[in-house]
């Protein structure tokens, strides 16, 4: 399974946009990056996912390069309910042995008034 | 349309006891999985069911057993609890079980389970 790493916390202020970066060296072929957000309490919350190049829709973006080593989620002019804990994931897919999504440890985003 | 749902929201048991926890997936969607998510974790994968049948098993012990209705709804079982048990229990849904290929998954709100 491909293993994430993503900074552990990041802070950033009202109408700032913010990036995240998230590293996965060995994602495979048939693999897709999904991101998510999560509140205190709450079940993970579907942000955006793609496979290469970019993919946008209406609250991110999602940077994947070429050799798709890394992808980068962009949160345009976060607000204070921006505050929350972001996935970085990526998929195996195996129709033998199901789904396997793996959560690392997250990032916690702080927004600051 | 009515999410993913759970039942309970919240349950508190003693080591020993066994649990069982409910999932019911969004309209038309046909896989369910389960996550264990301890507090300041990310969710780590139990299990997940496609058309009524395992597909994929996280590292668990067999004392976590889960099954899938013909309405495609879901139980997770937890046996013999231990205090480590104790976590957010969360249920996710895909169309088609493709989580990781493409299919989007969609989370429940969670039981949060105290074992004491």
């Amino acid at each position: 399974l491909a293993k994430t790493t993503q900074p552990i916390s990041m802070d950033s202020y009202e109408g700032q946009e913010v990036n995240i970066t998230c590293s996965h060296n060995n994602i495979a072929t048939n693999d897709y990056i999904t991101w998510y957000q999560q509140f205190p309490s709450q079940g993970p919350r579907f942000i955006i996912q793609g496979y290469k190049t970019k993919v946008t829709n209406e609250v991110a973006s999602l940077f994947i390069p070429a050799d798709r080593k890394s992808s980068t989620l962009s949160l345009p002019r976060v607000s204070l309910s921006d505050t929350a804990v972001y996935y970085c994931l990526v998929g195996r897919l195996n129709n033998n042995a199901g789904n396997m999504l793996t959560f690392g440890g997250g990032t916690r985003l702080m927004v600051k008034p | 349309d009515a999410g993913v749902t759970q039942s309970p929201t919240h349950l508190i048991k003693t080591r020993g006891q066994h649990v069982t926890l409910r999932c019911s997936p969004i309209s038309g969607h046909k896989s369910v999985s389960w996550y264990q998510q301890v507090l300041g974790q990310g969710p780590q994968f139990i299990f997940q069911y496609y058309e009524k049948e395992e597909r994929g098993r996280g590292n668990f012990p067999d004392r976590f057993s889960a099954r899938q209705f013909p309405n495609y709804s879901s139980e997770l079982n937890v046996n013999a609890l231990l205090l480590g048990d104790s976590a957010l229990y969360l249920c996710a849904s895909t169309e088609r079980g493709l989580a990781g290929g493409g299919d989007t998954q969609y989370f429940g709100p969670g039981t949060r389970l105290t074992v004491l």
